[in-house]
């Protein structure tokens, strides 16, 4: 059972420290997208990229996040410096090509962050 | 760009009730249509979906109906078990060009079904 994998899981860090969470898509699914959860703004899509090449990145704070694909296996999210307001949790989601009939997008198990 | 509205935001049922989540969206070109559970503390995942060439979409208990022209579509659950309790979110998305398969998100109804 392919699943998106993320880590860390949880993390704790202090103001000003720099944040970065990674993302293993599914095998053979060639776009990933970045989400951030609150309870205030629900889910707000961060960036997205297609065949590891940036799509889309415009809800993300641009002075601060960054997002990138090294390799087809491995997508990070970075935060730096880090500010309270960024404690939420963040989602990576995977998606084969887009077709009549592959349009699922699935979910990793996200990071929970806090900034203290 | 593409703003999608879900109401209620909480909706309690008993055990066996129906429940139904409506969703409006702004973007009349938008034609797939999604809708995830989260249960408490992990990730969404997707429930049923229905595109826009297509009016209603049953699988066992949940069905979904999209009205193109009034730019709607709802979840409908019935017969619901306690196991149905979690947040569920609508949203939609583009099929073409460069957005296809970005997701714009409802803000997520709170179900809570009490046995």
């Amino acid at each position: 059972d392919a699943r998106v994998t993320q880590t860390p899981r949880h993390k704790v860090t202090e103001m000003g420290q720099e944040v970065t969470m990674r993302c293993q898509p599914i095998l053979g699914h060639n776009t990933v997208f970045w989400y951030r959860q609150t309870m205030m703004q629900g889910l707000e899509l961060l960036a997205y990229f297609r065949n590891r090449a940036p799509l889309d990145d415009s809800g993300m704070p641009k002075d601060r996040f960054s997002a990138e694909m090294p390799d087809a296996t491995l997508a990070t999210l970075k935060i730096q410096p880090s500010e309270p307001r960024d404690s939420a949790v963040y989602f990576c989601a995977s998606a084969l090509p887009w077709d009549r009939e592959n349009n699922e997008q699935f979910f990793g198990p996200g990071t929970r962050l806090t900034v203290l | 760009g593409e703003n999608v509205e879900q109401h209620p935001s909480t909706l309690s049922v008993q055990e066996g009730d129906s429940a139904v989540i409506k969703c409006t969206y702004s973007d009349s070109a938008s034609n797939y249509f999604p809708w995830y559970k989260q249960e408490l503390g992990k990730r969404p995942q997707l429930i049923i979906d229905i595109r826009s060439n297509v009016g209603e979409k049953k699988d066992q208990r949940i069905a979904v109906t999209l009205n193109k022209t009034a730019k709607h579509f709802s979840l409908h659950i019935t017969e619901t078990q306690p196991e149905d309790s979690a947040v569920y979110f609508c949203a939609a998305s583009l099929a073409g060009g460069t957005s296809y398969g970005k997701l714009t998100f409802g803000q997520g109804t709170i179900l809570t079904v009490h046995p």
